[in-house]
């Protein structure tokens, strides 16, 4: 059970514009900065949104992400069949002493 | 460019333990955190602790402390995760990570990853 809640599931059209969010406490989101990890079928995890909304060169910035409070939420504009994914949003929780993933959002393209 | 070369396959019995690498090449490594993460079949990503070399007092996430140990080996830039007392909900692929170099608070995050180690418990 994560400390981190994300929907399970999400979907849209090519082209539309689907947001993902990432809900927390005053523990983790509250006091640290927000990731955001896309992973693949068969893959291993790839670093998509840092430091809330900070994007790794070579990540599309079709990819956005922000805070609020103890909140979080990726957007992924322009939708494309190759955003057929699963995110992960993850921070430090200072409780926990630990990194904390949310329990992954998997994305469909219609 | 850096790379994080994890070890092999392993398939183990239950109660018996196993110990995975994970090989940093292309940069420096002791003052970097490196992290290990899980992932059960079908499941989400749990992260199990990291290890800054540097400093090299680990920490664990809280449900595996007492089975897990992480280790680092300076001269190799070798990281090392070791889990015992195995049991058949240990069985999911073992992945290494990195974060950048100075990020080891609340904005630790974690940027390269190595491809995986499938370790399987069965009897």
């Amino acid at each position: 059970q994560s400390v981190l809640t994300q929907p399970p599931s999400a979907s849209g059209t090519p082209g539309q514009r689907v947001t993902i969010s990432c809900s927390g406490g005053n523990s983790n989101i509250g006091s640290n900065t927000v990731n955001w990890y896309q992973q693949l079928p068969g893959t291993a995890p790839r670093l998509l949104i840092y430091s809330n909304n900070q994007r790794p060169s070579g990540v599309p910035d079709r990819f956005s992400g922000s805070k609020s409070g103890t909140s979080a939420s990726l957007a992924i504009s322009g939708l494309l069949s190759e955003d057929e994914s699963d995110y992960y949003c993850a921070t430090w929780d200072a409780s926990l002493s630990g990194y904390v993933f949310g329990p992954g959002t998997r994305v469909t393209v219609l | 460019q850096v790379q994080l070369v994890q070890s092999g396959a392993e398939v183990r019995k239950p109660g018996s333990s196993v110990k995975v690498s994970c090989k940093a090449s292309g940069g420096t490594f002791s003052n970097y955190a490196f992290s290990w993460v899980r992932q059960a079949p079908g499941q989400g990503l749990e992260w199990m602790g990291r290890l800054i070399p540097m400093l090299g007092q680990p920490n664990y996430a809280q449900r595996f402390q007492g089975r897990v140990t992480i280790t680092a080996d300076k001269f190799t830039n070798t990281v090392y995760m070791d889990l015992s007392s195995l049991r058949s909900e240990d069985t999911a692929v073992y992945y290494c990570a990195r974060g950048p170099r100075g990020t080891y608070g609340g904005n630790y995050y974690m940027d390269v990853w190595g491809n995986g180690t499938t370790v399987t418990v069965s009897s």
